[in-house]
């Protein structure tokens, strides 16, 4: 059963454009939604991260959309660059005692 | 240790062979995890430690694989007697403790197994 629902796999994004990525949940305990950004050749890194109790979190470029009657959560890079091509992974966990859990991860490519 | 330090950082072994692959946190973390990223399969939770607590090994495969972490500092993931399957990128990640939602889980930079 997978418990965080990730999509797209892929996605190509003009420079300047907007990158979206969504995830959905199953798991209504899970109050705690980070995004993780992978280089290749390197381990995952937080990227930005939300809690069930605000719908939106802006960091720079970077927002969270958060939305618990659909669970569902959402990554919008605005200003898409060339540096931002990186693979995304979203995540949850419930506070307490559970490790993350992962999507599968999309890979983000943003072109000239 | 300024970040996580895993080694081996590539590692390839015979088929049936078993095979360490050892994490060093992050110091003053407590709590310890292990994952295994299989391309296009995102990150699978395999293990995690956290203080003096047993350990929660729900996420192993199978008994081929096991974890210590030895005075609740380094930790080595052991497989034994690998298999093709097997073949995939080991991450740790450390924080500084669990049961805190929203605590950052720093990851190391991984151990590449290929099993031929």
């Amino acid at each position: 059963q997978q418990q965080v629902k990730q999509s797209p796999q892929s996605l190509i994004v003009q420079k300047g454009g907007i990158s979206i990525i969504n995830c959905a949940y199953e798991n209504t305990a899970f109050d705690y939604f980070p995004w993780y950004q992978q280089f290749p050749g390197k381990g995952p890194a937080l990227l930005i991260a939300i809690r069930p109790d605000v719908s939106e979190k802006k960091e720079g470029r970077f927002t969270i959309s958060f939305n618990k009657s659909a669970k569902q959560f959402s990554l919008h890079i605005m200003d898409s660059q060339p540096g931002d091509s990186a693979t995304y992974f979203c995540a949850a966990s419930i506070s307490g005692n559970t490790p993350l859990v992962f999507g599968k991860g999309t890979r983000l490519s943003v072109i000239a | 240790g300024a970040g996580v330090s895993q080694s081996p950082s590539n590692k390839v072994t015979e088929k049936g062979k078993d095979v360490e692959l050892r994490c060093d946190p992050i110091s003053g973390h407590t709590a310890l995890y292990w994952y295994r990223q299989s391309l296009g399969q995102g990150l699978e939770f395999l293990i995690y430690f956290q203080g003096n607590s047993a350990p929660d090994k729900s996420g192993l495969p199978s008994d081929r694989f096991s974890a210590e972490r030895t005075g609740g500092s380094v930790s080595t993931l052991t497989i034994q007697r690998t298999q093709q399957e097997d073949s995939a990128v080991y991450l740790c990640a450390s924080s500084l403790r669990t049961g805190i939602s929203g605590n950052t889980i720093y990851f190391g930079e991984g151990s590449w197994l290929t099993v031929v």
